[in-house]
């Protein structure tokens, strides 16, 4: 029941850009995009978040279209350690209660 | 500052026994949400508490439950343990909830085997 889609996997070589995008058609007009990655077997740890505009911090970009059906998250200069599931999330309201639903998300593995 | 830390790290349990595991979220963070994650369901939420009350829920049975105490830090219990239960348990904090602008900062995790 995620409420967005992500390519399984991807690869991307040492050094270059890598892009990976997110379908979340479905998402309401004041909920928020989180990115997320988790390297094996530890916490999942926090990325980047969004709303309508696009965003940049420290550790990557994220581009929102203008009908926000979709992202894409950008890491500029991806290295080995970045190799990870990179999940992208909305919220999910079912029942009275809200929660975040994870999904499967994309495992990018960055090649020397 | 701090970072969220959850207790025990590894644990092996049998079927039928019960186990709480604890998180101590980031200081000044009132919601604490769990997850369970494991290779064929993936991540998956469990609850979430905010000052002391479970506020979200997700669709777990009863015997997996929590709580909140007075100083943020949350446990969660699973009682009457199957196979199936097996998994890494994830805990996360955020200052006011799951939604908004609030940013989750996840534990280690507690990584539960059952017998």
């Amino acid at each position: 029941d995620a409420k967005t889609t992500q390519p399984p996997s991807m690869d991307c070589a040492e050094g270059r850009a890598a892009n990976l995008p997110c379908n979340h058609s479905t998402i309401s007009g004041n909920e928020y995009v989180y990115w997320y990655r988790q390297i094996h077997s530890q916490g999942p740890q926090y990325i980047i978040h969004g709303l309508k505009n696009n965003e940049t911090n420290e550790m990557a970009s994220l581009i929102i279209t203008e009908d926000r059906k979709s992202s894409t998250l950008i890491l500029p200069h991806a290295t080995l350690r970045d190799t990870a599931v990179y999940y992208c999330i909305v919220r999910d309201y079912q029942g009275g209660s809200e929660k975040l639903v994870f999904g499967k998300g994309t495992k990018l593995t960055v090649n020397p | 500052k701090a970072g969220v830390t959850q207790t025990p790290r590894y644990l092996i349990k049998t079927r039928g026994q019960q186990v709480t595991l604890s998180c101590s979220p980031i200081s000044g963070h009132r919601s604490v949400s769990w997850y369970q994650q494991t290779p064929g369901q993936g991540l998956q939420f469990l609850f979430e508490y905010f000052s002391e009350t479970q506020r979200n829920k997700g669709n777990f049975p009863g015997r997996f439950s929590g709580r909140q105490f007075s100083n943020s830090r949350s446990e969660m219990n699973v009682s009457t343990l199957e196979l199936g239960d097996s998994a890494l348990y994830l805990c996360a904090s955020s200052l006011e909830g799951l939604s908004g602008a609030n940013v989750l900062t996840f534990g280690a995790g507690s990584r539960l085997t059952v017998l």
